[in-house]
């Protein structure tokens, strides 16, 4: 079957602009992850959602960066005024049980 | 606070030579542990898995045993070939999210 799908692939954009990142789990999957993959930082946790509950935010570095899941399947996550520090790979997973399972990522450049 | 801690690379080995990279991990309760494994400008790929002490995950030739008296759950191949050249990242889950805790990662290149 799919897996999880992200787009863009690669999104490239100046410092103070907004920028949309999209995530399509798998279907069926209740549980949805975003993490960030930087050469400083390694694998971040980022967000969590799983089904109709509030999500758990705890891992969002600043009030720039939001995400919302809409009818319990895509994803979006926001990020607001770009950084610099902000270039990364994003990268979004789903999971039914406890493995989860990941997309291609989104390359984030930000000039 | 929890953590995962891998052996750092880079490691090269020569064609059907052993691999063993190490992990251990500081974690409350029982959490799952993963190894997942990034090819060369691809994502991330769940390699294998144990979700209770002493079980043992298998997958591609490549075997780890969770080891709860060690905290670990160190990675091993008997013979690596060229095309298992990738970083390899050993993480745990736990908690109410269980959010995925990763280490560092280990980029291991193969030469024929």
């Amino acid at each position: 079957g799919a897996g999880v799908s992200q787009s863009p692939s690669n999104k490239v954009t100046e410092k103070g602009k907004d920028v949309e990142l999209r995530c399509d789990p798998i279907s069926g999957h209740t549980a949805l992850y975003w993490y960030r993959q930087s050469l400083g930082q390694g694998l971040e946790f980022l967000i969590y959602f799983q089904g109709n509950s509030a999500p758990d935010k705890s891992g969002l570095p600043s009030d720039r960066f939001s995400a919302e899941r809409t009818g319990g399947s895509v994803s979006t996550l926001t990020i607001q005024r770009t950084q610099q520090e902000d270039s990364a790979v994003y990268l979004c997973a789903s999971a039914s049980t406890d493995t989860q399972y990941f997309g291609p990522g989104t390359r984030l450049t930000v000039l | 606070g929890n953590s995962v801690t891998q052996m750092e690379g880079p490691v090269t080995l020569s064609e059907e030579a052993f691999l063993t990279i190490n992990c251990t991990y500081t974690a409350t309760g029982y959490p799952s542990l993963f190894w997942y494994v990034q090819y060369p400008g691809e994502g991330l790929q769940l390699l294998l898995k144990a979700t209770k002490a002493d079980d043992k995950g298998s997958n591609k030739g490549f075997e780890a045993t969770y080891r709860k008296e060690t905290t670990s759950f160190h990675l091993e191949k008997g013979s690596v070939q060229v095309s298992d050249s990738a970083v390899y990242f050993c993480a745990y889950s736990g908690g109410s999210n269980y959010k995925l805790t990763f280490g560092k990662g280990t980029l291991l290149t193969v030469n024929p």
